[in-house]
């Protein structure tokens, strides 16, 4: 079956601009995760998804930050007035239920702000 | 706050021989998971291999296996016959597990892994 997908694979963008990554996690799971990796580092977590809700969003960096996942399948991640502190490449990731321990990874958006 | 440490930035390795990886960590938690990942330049994050912290057993999958000192709080990853194919960055990974659901992933910063022919 499909796996965790991403959309755009790359995206370029102007300091201040708006942005939005999309992802489609695999069918059926409940919990979603956001993460963003930064160059030379491992990935930091973001934001959680049970469902519809946010179950844990501390990870979110500041108020420019934001992510929906509305029919508790695709999920956005939107980011406002972009900087260049926030190029990094962001994944995504699913889980079956609350209680899998396994996520599964999509292949990331590098988000480059110029 | 729970950390993951990996002290290794850079690891090379001839193909067929043995290289081990190491990862320690720390936390206070009594109930968690530790991961291995694979990251190809691809950018797919690939599971390699998991512990539950609670099971003495070291795991293993086929080539991978693990060391896991819960008392030291260590956990390295042994590749064995190491195959051109296993040039990556790998991630070791912590998760806390609590009420029976799973937390985030916190990861280290990788060790990147190169097998020469």
């Amino acid at each position: 079956g499909a796996g965790v997908s991403q959309t755009p694979s790359n995206k370029v963008t102007e300091k201040g601009k708006y942005v939005e990554l999309r992802c489609d996690p695999i069918s059926g799971h409940t919990a979603l995760y956001w993460y963003r990796q930064s160059l030379g580092q491992g990935p930091e977590f973001l934001i959680y998804f049970q469902g519809t809700g946010a179950a844990d969003d501390s990870g979110l960096p500041n108020d420019r930050f934001f992510a929906v996942r509305p029919e508790g399948s695709v999920s956005t991640l939107k980011i406002q007035r972009t900087e260049r502190g926030d190029s990094a490449v962001y994944l995504c990731a699913s889980s079956l239920t609350r209680d899998s321990n396994e996520q599964f990874f999509g292949p990331g958006t590098r988000l480059t702000v110029l | 706050a729970q950390t993951v440490t990996q002290s290794q930035p850079e690891m090379s390795v001839q193909e067929a021989e043995t290289v081990t990886l190491s990862c320690t960590y720390d936390t206070s938690e009594s109930n968690y998971y530790l991961f291995w990942y694979k990251q190809p330049p691809s950018r797919q994050m690939i599971l390699v291999i998991r512990q539950e912290a609670y099971k003495q057993q070291n795991a293993t999958e086929n080539r991978f296996s693990v060391n896991f000192q819960k008392a030291a709080k260590s956990f390295s990853l042994k590749i064995s016959d190491s195959q051109l194919g296993d040039t990556a960055m790998y991630f070791c990974a912590f998760m806390k597990w609590q009420g029976g659901s799973q937390g985030n992933l916190i990861f280290g910063k990788g060790t990147k892994l190169s097998v020469k022919p």
